[in-house]
């Protein structure tokens, strides 16, 4: 299986301040018809995941661009910009180009 | 507005049978594959199984296979996991989800449902 290697494991950002996180995968996530499918999640407390970033740096709809991704490979990275009260919580990546399709651990995200 | 409503969980003993659904609402549901995942009180998120637009194709992980089966009835907009031969390490929030083809992700998610594997 694809392991996804997100680090750090938790985060203690001010408010306003610049976020990031890695997403370092076992193998390449290039798949065969070109496409990445590597995509980013965030959990808030008590919530469902919701899709951030899809194929690598692709905002979903309503993200606002604080939120950036980029990456290529196996080497990835969510970039939070500005951060707001509403953007704590847990992140992940998740790779959808191989079965069986994996998460990384999780990112938390915390208020310094 | 999409939505995706989970329902079905609980306790359940272990070797028992579950079954969930998910009733899908604010969108061709026939048009998209579907998917379990399910997270682990505390735990992160694992992929449990994915279906495709017409049923005919199915994926599981492999701690799955051969005890759950994922399903989908087009007509009633609705996706099933039957859950049989219940461990202890089944336990946790399953969440049905959306999963576009074109985008390759997951895009929207239920609220969740939670299952508790214990005698």
């Amino acid at each position: 299986d694809v392991v996804l290697t997100q680090t750090p494991v938790s985060l203690l950002i001010s408010l306003g301040g610049q976020a990031s996180i890695s997403c370092r995968s076992s193998q390449s996530l290039v798949h065969s018809n070109g496409n990445t499918y590597l995509h980013w999640y965030l959990q808030k407390p008590g919530q469902s995941p919701q899709l951030l970033i899809y194929q690598v740096s692709n905002r979903f709809s309503g993200i606002p661009d604080r939120f950036s991704g980029s990456g290529s490979g196996t080497d990835f990275t969510l970039k939070i910009s500005r951060v707001e009260p509403e953007d704590l919580g847990v992140y992940y990546c998740l790779q959808r180009t191989h079965n069986p399709n994996t998460f990384g651990a999780g990112t938390k995200l915390e208020l310094k | 507005e999409v939505q995706l409503v989970e329902s079905g969980g609980g306790l359940v003993q272990p070797g028992r049978s579950m079954k969930l659904s998910c009733a899908a609402s604010g969108f061709t549901f026939s048009s998209f594959p579907m998917a379990w995942v399910r997270q682990a009180p505390t735990k992160g998120l694992e992929w449990v199984a994915t279906i495709s637009t017409s049923g005919g194709s199915t994926y599981y992980r492999d701690s799955v296979k051969g005890r759950f089966t994922i399903s989908r009835d087009n007509a009633k907009s609705t996706l099933y996991l039957q859950m049989n031969s219940l461990r202890s390490e089944d336990t946790a929030t399953y969440y049905c989800t959306r999963g576009p083809y074109n985008s390759g992700d997951f895009d929207y998610w239920g609220q969740g449902v939670m299952v508790t594997v214990s005698s």
